[in-house]
């Protein structure tokens, strides 16, 4: 079985400042692993994948992630923070065989303040 | 069309009455997947379909619930004798199904059970 775990369902960080969402994942196989975003009254978008190529992926908007499997961790972060980048953040895990059936954490809002 | 749609994107309905809840996916996406997204909470897998056939149907919460995918294309999620519970807001997404295909989300249907 696969989960993962976000922690912290809120973070504030101010503009300028560094983002980091922290994910934890556990799979009993190699995973796939995502972050999506869902900003206010909109679907979710792909952020980023780790398909077991490079451990360190960039995604869009400047975000990226570190797959690190000895800390079962893929993390998200950004350097400097923009007011548009408030929004729901969300992690995901799936299989890397057979069909993707994602498991999404809780999700963890961030609020970015001027 | 450009992306996936849902309809309607409210539905305020009375406890016990029936709805029908439509997903138009990519065309050409042959994975289609309906997630549940309760306030406050994470994405509820509920379930799978590749082609027309659902091989995962396990996150269906009770037999009030179904679903069925035609033409390989439109999917509908009906809901018989709704109950409060049932309120959130019903996500459909579809991919290419392979391993690490992205999942593309609608708008989703917010329901209400009143």
């Amino acid at each position: 079985a696969q989960s993962v775990t976000q922690l912290g369902s809120h973070v504030s960080v101010s503009e300028g400042a560094l983002v980091l969402l922290r994910c934890n994942y556990s799979s009993s196989v190699p995973p796939y692993l995502f972050w999506y975003v869902q900003y206010p009254n909109q679907g979710l978008q792909l952020l980023l994948k780790y398909t077991s190529a490079a451990t360190l992926v960039k995604g869009i908007n400047g975000f990226e992630a570190e797959f690190k499997k000895s800390e079962t961790s893929f993390h998200l972060t950004k350097p400097s923070a923009h007011m548009s980048d408030a929004a729901e953040y969300f992690c995901a895990v799936s299989r890397n065989t057979g069909f993707q059936k994602l498991v999404f954490g809780t999700g963890t809002r961030l609020l970015v303040s001027p | 069309g450009a992306g996936v749609s849902q309809s309607p994107s409210n539905k305020v309905t009375e406890k016990g009455k029936d709805v029908e809840l439509r997903c138009d996916p990519i065309s050409g996406h042959t994975a289609l997947y309906w997630y549940r997204q309760r306030l406050g909470q994470g994405l509820e897998f509920l379930i799978y379909f590749q082609g027309n056939s659902a091989p995962d149907k396990s996150g269906l919460p009770s037999d009030r619930f179904s679903a069925e995918r035609t033409g390989e294309s439109v999917s509908t999620l009906t809901i018989q004798r709704t109950q409060q519970e049932d309120s959130a807001v019903y996500l459909c997404a579809s991919s290419l199904g392979l391993g690490n295909s992205p999942l593309h989300f609608g708008n989703g249907t917010r329901l209400t059970v009143t």
